[in-house]
């Protein structure tokens, strides 16, 4: 069964830090990796990947996918309060095409 | 942001009625689909259309059927709402089919919160 999983599922940080957030997969028919942050309603699109070692950026956020080992990571620097959302992850794949979502991770950060 | 507005914001109704939500896009996108998203659970795909009176199953879709008679217009029914059904509906649109999201990404709506008692 295709899946996608992140990790952790929750964490709290302080303004300023960096923070590093997981996005493992194992789905067939790979063709590309979404990341989305979800404040308190729609999920806004933030970066998607297809490629491998190529680094996508967008100010503090910036992420990369690494197609061998199956997962990406979205990094955060120098955290503000207004990265406290859920970041979702999802895969374009399978057998159907279809975006198969990881139930997010939230983060929260402290002042 | 995107031109998607979903109606209504918020909903409650009791089991065994039928219930309509509306997604209204302005930025004539083929592509339309209905989310629900429930905690411990990703975003699942319920319904999705490719185009007028096109539409096709999700991966949750029992319980729920779509229509779409016009390109901006994509209607969302619970034929008989059960508690099950409980939960955020989003809309989302692209141009492009999610085979081609490397270059057309989904853009959401603010959601539905539908409460079914």
């Amino acid at each position: 069964e295709d899946k996608v999983v992140q990790s952790p599922l929750s964490l709290v940080v302080h303004e300023g830090d960096t923070v590093t957030l997981n996005c493992s997969y194992e789905v067939t028919n790979f063709r590309s990796l979404l990341w989305y942050k979800q404040e308190k309603k729609a999920p806004t699109f933030l970066f998607m990947l297809t490629s491998s070692g190529i680094e996508k950026k967008s100010g503090r956020l910036s992420s990369i996918l690494d197609k061998k080992e199956l997962f990406s990571i979205l990094n955060i620097t120098a955290t503000q309060t207004g990265d406290s959302a859920v970041y979702l992850c999802a895969v374009v794949g399978g057998a159907t095409n279809k975006l198969i979502f990881g139930t997010g991770t939230l983060l929260a950060v402290q002042p | 942001d995107a031109g998607i507005t979903q109606s209504p914001r918020h909903k409650v109704t009791e089991t065994g009625t039928p219930v309509t939500l509306r997604c209204h896009q302005t930025e004539n996108h083929r592509y339309m689909y209905w989310y629900r998203q429930d905690p411990g659970h990703g975003l699942r795909l319920i319904h999705y259309s490719y185009g007028v009176k096109d539409t096709d199953k999700g991966e949750v879709s029992d319980g729920y059927s779509v229509s779409r008679s016009k390109t901006e217009d994509f209607l969302l029914t619970l034929e008989s709402a059960t508690s099950s059904q409980t939960s955020v509906y989003f809309c989302a649109i692209s141009e492009r089919g999610i085979r081609w999201s490397y270059n057309s990404p989904l853009h959401f709506g603010n959601g539905t919160r539908l409460t079914v008692t």
